[in-house]
């Protein structure tokens, strides 16, 4: 089957450096997507990782190692925007679609 | 450009009825999908469809039945309704498969079962 684990609960200071980790276990690899859900909202895209090494866009920034199934998303500069919920997501195995982990809740405190 | 639209956005149902979760997109992506998220569970996949007239099932698909007659058009159908189905359901679509780039979602329809 797929596994995902992320961290549940972050808590960090506006201004400081956040690292939200993902493991996976899953077949047939394409790539790790993250994406971000502010409360009541819907997941809005953040980024994906195809190959290995570091992927940057703006304040954020995700990284990818294939061969400790393992990435993470950091984000810089934090802002009290940036509370929300965070998904590492892999491809589906058997469909055409994303396999979504649990979610990090990120709080941003003054 | 509107992207995906679902309605309605808040639904309260009781048990045994049925209903319907529209969902629209004007992008021509072929690829779309329905998740159900529940608190702590993440997002999990329904029921998914590549193109017009080709659907397929997900993780979680009992209780459900989709069509796609038109690529812009996907809607959820809820058979049955039952108190485990309470839960706030996102319409998705992409331009690829595979798991690969973007998904663009919905606002939610927010479902509740009596």
């Amino acid at each position: 089957g797929q596994s995902l684990e992320q961290p549940s609960e972050v808590t960090a200071v506006e201004g400081a450096i956040v690292q939200i980790n993902c493991t996976y276990q899953t077949s047939g690899f394409y790539g790790l997507s993250w994406y971000q859900q502010h409360d009541g909202g819907a997941p809005t895209f953040l980024s994906y990782n195809g190959l290995d090494g570091l992927e940057e866009t703006g304040r954020f920034s995700s990284f990818l190692s294939r061969s400790d199934s393992y990435g993470y998303l950091l984000l810089q500069e934090l802002q009290m925007k940036d509370s929300a919920s965070y998904f590492c997501a892999v491809p589906q195995t058997g469909a055409n679609n994303l396999f979504f982990g649990t979610g990090t809740r990120l709080t941003v405190i003054p | 450009n509107a992207g995906v639209t679902q309605t309605p956005k808040f639904q309260v149902l009781k048990t045994g009825q049925s209903m319907t979760l529209q969902c629209a997109q004007d992008m021509n992506h072929e690829y779309m999908s329905w998740y159900r998220q529940d608190p702590g569970m993440g997002l999990r996949l329904i029921h998914y469809s590549v193109g017009a007239g080709i659907t397929d099932q997900g993780e979680v698909p009992n209780g459900y039945n989709v069509s796609r007659s038109t690529t812009e058009d996907f809607p959820l159908r809820l058979l049955s309704a039952a108190p485990s189905q309470t839960s706030v359901y996102f319409c998705a679509s992409s331009y690829s498969g595979q798991g690969i780039g973007e998904l663009f979602f919905g606002e939610g329809s927010r479902l509740t079962v009596l």
